[in-house]
């Protein structure tokens, strides 16, 4: 399985966009590229997946290059809500309905006012 | 719409006890999956469910085992507790056909052992 590389941790402010970039330089044909967030003492959730260029959802982009070997989640306008941990994970979603996340150790997102 | 219920929210053992933990899937949702979460770490897969059999497991000692019952809803079963069996326990499900690589977490089981 790919190996994820993302900064430990950033700090932002509100109202600015955060992009966050996802190393996955062993990525495979079948791979898709997900994001979850997870706040304290909640289950992560899902905020976006993709293979290949941009996905646009109402919460997050996500932009992959061309070579796929990493990608970026941006947050548009973030606010103190956003303050919370976001994984980049890289595997076939289509594996046994992709039960098997692999997580790493995410980064912890700070939103200052 | 209830999500993915888990129970219970905290519990505490002594080492070598044995714990149950329990999980409801969101509905319609056929597929579970069990992640420990240590402190300041990411989760990690323990094992899934699907029609009541295990079909993948993680990297996880013979000691945590599981169950689906019929309605889908899961156990997840830990004998002999260790120290670093404290951790918070998700429990994850997947709708049959949905999007792969999207799971919905529940709020986890905080399980202390001392």
């Amino acid at each position: 399985l790919a190996k994820t590389t993302q900064p430990i941790s950033m700090d932002s402010y509100e109202g600015q966009e955060v992009n966050i970039t996802c190393s996955h330089n062993n990525i495979a044909t079948n791979d898709y590229i997900t994001w979850y967030q997870q706040f304290p003492s909640q289950g992560p959730r899902f905020i976006i997946q993709g293979y290949k260029t941009k996905v646009t959802n109402e919460v997050a982009s996500l932009f992959i290059p061309a070579d796929r070997k990493s990608s970026t989640l941006s947050l548009p306008r973030v606010s103190l809500s956003d303050t919370a941990v976001y994984y980049c994970l890289v595997g076939d979603p289509f594996y046994n309905q992709g039960g098997k996340l692999i997580f790493g150790q995410g980064t912890e997102l700070s939103v200052k006012p | 719409d209830a999500g993915v219920t888990q129970s219970p929210t905290h519990l505490i053992k002594t080492r070598g006890q044995q714990v149950t933990l329990r999980c409801s899937p969101k509905s319609g949702h056929d597929t579970v999956s069990w992640y420990q979460q240590a402190l300041g770490q990411g989760p990690q897969f323990i094992f899934q469910y699907y029609e009541e059999e295990e079909r993948q497991r993680g990297n996880f000692p013979d000691r945590f085992s599981g169950h689906q019952f019929p309605n889908y809803s899961s156990e997840l079963n830990v004998n002999a507790l260790l120290l670093g069996d404290s951790a918070l326990y998700l429990c994850a499900s997947s709708p049959p056909g949905g999007i792969g690589g999207e799971l919905f977490f529940g709020e986890g089981s905080r399980l202390t052992v001392l």
